[in-house]
């Protein structure tokens, strides 16, 4: 069972450069997440998602941007990186409902430097 | 954004003792969930819970959602090295579409 499938695992950006990170689900959630997390610290979430084609803001959603053209996948693009963007991010799916349990990839480590 | 305040923060115990920590919101949660963390992989689901007043065990864990709902606690009996992490608490607050995190505790165990 695949899950939630994030790639890549690791990049090195310089500062200013663009790239997206990709998240695709299989397991028909609605709900799809991004969150960064900083050493020591807990998730942050940056946007989210509860349905193709509908996007919304997290709490640190500045730097960043997303799509939801399909159930499947949900990517996050960083258009100028900057170092504050060091992190590493987790993308999540759940079903709706109080009883939806979230689901995580296995995270991307970001270095901008 | 809602703030959850998880504690303690760290802890270092012996093998086979038990360990609890706990999670307290200012606002109330319909939905608690406990979240392992391995370093370099993202956080497992360990225990949900959807109700007040709730106990629910997994294994050596028990988890209680709290009956104001503003707070949950996780337990580990008998721990072992591999019990070794980061736990993280989570919160489903209305309108239902938000998780929250607490800022983690991290386990060591000592054998």
């Amino acid at each position: 069972n695949a899950g939630v499938t994030q790639t890549p695992k690791f990049r090195i950006l310089k500062i200013g450069q663009s790239m997206t990170l990709q998240c695709t689900q299989d397991m028909n959630h609605n709900y799809m997440y991004w969150y960064r997390q900083d050493p020591g610290m807990g998730l942050k979430l940056i946007y989210y998602s509860v349905g193709a084609g509908i996007t919304d803001k997290g709490e640190v959603p500045n730097g960043y941007n997303v799509s939801r053209s399909t159930t499947e996948d949900f990517p996050l693009r960083l258009e100028l990186a900057a170092p504050s963007q060091t992190s590493v991010y987790f993308c999540a799916s759940s079903t709706a409902g109080w009883t939806g349990e979230l689901f995580f990839g296995e995270g991307s480590r970001l270095t901008v430097l | 954004g809602q703030q959850l305040n998880q504690s303690p923060q760290s802890m270092f115990i012996q093998e086979g003792e038990d360990v609890s920590m706990n999670c307290t919101s200012s606002s109330i949660f319909n939905t608690w969930l406990w979240y392992k963390q391995d370093p370099g992989e993202g956080p497992v689901l360990l225990i949900a819970l959807y109700k007040a007043g709730e106990l629910t065990s997994n294994g050596r864990l028990t988890a209680q959602f709290g009956i104001t709902r503003k707070d949950s606690f996780l337990n580990i009996s008998a721990s072992i090295p591999s019990d070794v992490g980061i736990y993280f608490c989570a919160g489903l607050a209305p309108p239902g579409n938000q998780f929250y995190f607490g800022t983690g505790t991290s386990l060591t165990v000592i054998p």
